[in-house]
């Protein structure tokens, strides 16, 4: 079965930081690029980084660049997205999508963990 | 970044209903465009890549047309299990945007 599964969430405190983990299985992890989108409840889908198949090109939406930094370990299926500095603005579920089709299409997507930041 | 505006916002249909929803590029994003279905607590699901490409699974009822800057999602007879938030994203600039949603409601 074509799964990600997503950890590493949880509560913490203003400028704190966190690191969410997507462990893939069922495809080939080390052939595609990977995303991480959030969402805050309530609210729209909103995009954060993404990474190549072998982390040589790495993108950041605005509001994550300079705190987030998107890694991958194609030896362990596993995608990180490291957070530092967290702010409140930072709270939402995060996902992480695989795109194995073309145009950029979000083929696969994790269940999601939530991020709450939070004094 | 390249906005992607939703219309309607909202949107209330009854089961066997055709309905349609647009999705504009700021600029020209040639055939970089997705589709998402929402249901609450979940995660998106792809329905539509590439502006017209159906993902493997999804139900025919589902299609979509458009290219430039002009898109449109289309669900010929409305099921009970198609009420959700959908979501247009561009691909065609490398920092991916969404569109703020649709949501569709049962009438």
């Amino acid at each position: 079965e074509v799964q990600l599964v997503e950890s590493g969430g949880g509560l913490v405190q203003p400028g704190g930081s966190l690191r969410l983990s997507c462990v893939a299985s069922g495809f080939t992890f080390s052939s595609y690029w990977m995303h991480w989108v959030r969402q805050v409840p309530g609210k729209g889908l909103v995009w954060v980084s993404g990474i190549n198949s072998d982390g040589s090109t790495i993108i950041y939406a605005d509001s994550a660049k300079g705190r987030f930094t998107i890694s991958r370990d194609n030896a362990k299926n596993t995608l990180y997205l490291q957070m530092n500095s967290l702010r409140a603005e930072d709270t939402a579920v995060y996902y992480c999508a695989s795109v194995r089709v073309v145009a950029g299409g979000m083929d696969v997507w994790g269940q999601g963990t939530t991020v709450t930041v939070s004094s | 970044d390249i906005q992607m505006t939703q219309s309607p916002s909202s949107l209330s249909a009854s089961v066997g209903d055709r309905v349609t929803i647009t999705c504009r590029a700021s600029q020209s994003i040639s055939s970089y465009l997705n589709w998402y279905q929402q249901k609450p607590g979940k995660a998106p699901k792809l329905l539509i890549y590439a502006a017209s490409s159906l993902q493997s699974g999804v139900p025919s009822r589902f299609s979509g047309s458009g290219s430039g800057t002009d898109f449109t999602l289309t669900i010929s007879s409305l099921l009970p299990e198609d009420f959700a938030t959908y979501y247009c994203q561009q691909t065609y600039s490398t920092r991916y945007t969404f569109g703020q949603g649709t949501k569709l409601e049962i009438k």
